[in-house]
């Protein structure tokens, strides 16, 4: 099936650094999101974007929707340990009245302290 | 509290014994879903439900059911469970198709 190319694939950092990883596809959606996996949990819903163009933040996270709508990019600034997961990228199409989602295969954060 | 909710979160059967993992939402969503997870494949779409008594298939149905009888239940039913449905299952809904997605917490499913 589809899938995103998501990058990096895991990043080590130290606690205070930010983080850069992003996506792309060679297909259009109209929505992109950004999803965080703890262990044993299930993927937490970070940012929703809707628009080419938009840039949306949530608290230390920054995400950006693509202007060609074929990829986007997820900022985490002033790392803390709570960060530490799995970050998704998912693009979503509706199409026919059916939601299509396809995601990224996944980065994951490690912090030292 | 806004959730979606699965049971069990762990599950070990043997082959071909027939199982439901169950998955409820009280958020009066319209679309349903269930997806596995597994390393190196990432999440994988396997049935999803735009609103009661609607149905379809994702990307990787073989070998499973599902049900819409009542608009907060999704259940996924295995019939004759093999090894390779070994696997951790999400279910997830959200308020209408062009809704971002909310995720359960997981099952975690190993078949003998």
């Amino acid at each position: 099936g589809q899938q995103l190319n998501q990058s990096p694939q895991s990043m080590f950092i130290q606690e205070g650094e930010d983080v850069s990883m992003n996506c792309t596809s060679s297909s259009i959606f109209n929505t992109w999101l950004w999803y965080k996996q703890d262990p044993g949990e299930g993927p937490v819903l970070l940012i929703a974007l809707y628009k080419a163009g938009e840039l949306t933040s949530n608290g230390r996270l920054t995400a950006q929707f693509g202007i060609t709508r074929k990829d986007s990019f997820l900022n985490i600034s002033a790392s803390i340990p709570s960060d530490v997961g799995i970050y998704f990228c998912a693009g979503q199409l509706v199409f026919q009245g059916a939601q299509k989602l396809v995601f990224g295969q996944g980065t994951r954060l490690t912090i030292n302290p | 509290e806004a959730q979606v909710t699965q049971n069990p979160r762990y599950l070990i059967t043997v082959t071909g014994k027939k199982l439901t993992v169950t998955c409820s939402q009280n958020m009066n969503h319209e679309y349903m879903s269930w997806y596995r997870q597994d390393p190196g494949l990432g999440l994988r779409q396997i049935y999803y439900s735009m609103n009661v008594e609607v149905t379809d298939k994702g990307d990787v149905p073989e070998g499973y059911k599902v049900s819409r009888k009542e608009k907060r239940n999704f259940p996924l039913i295995l019939e004759s469970p093999s090894p390779n449905q070994t696997s951790l299952y999400f279910c997830a809904s959200s308020l209408s198709v062009a809704s971002p997605l909310h995720f359960g917490n997981g099952t975690r499913l190993t078949v003998t």
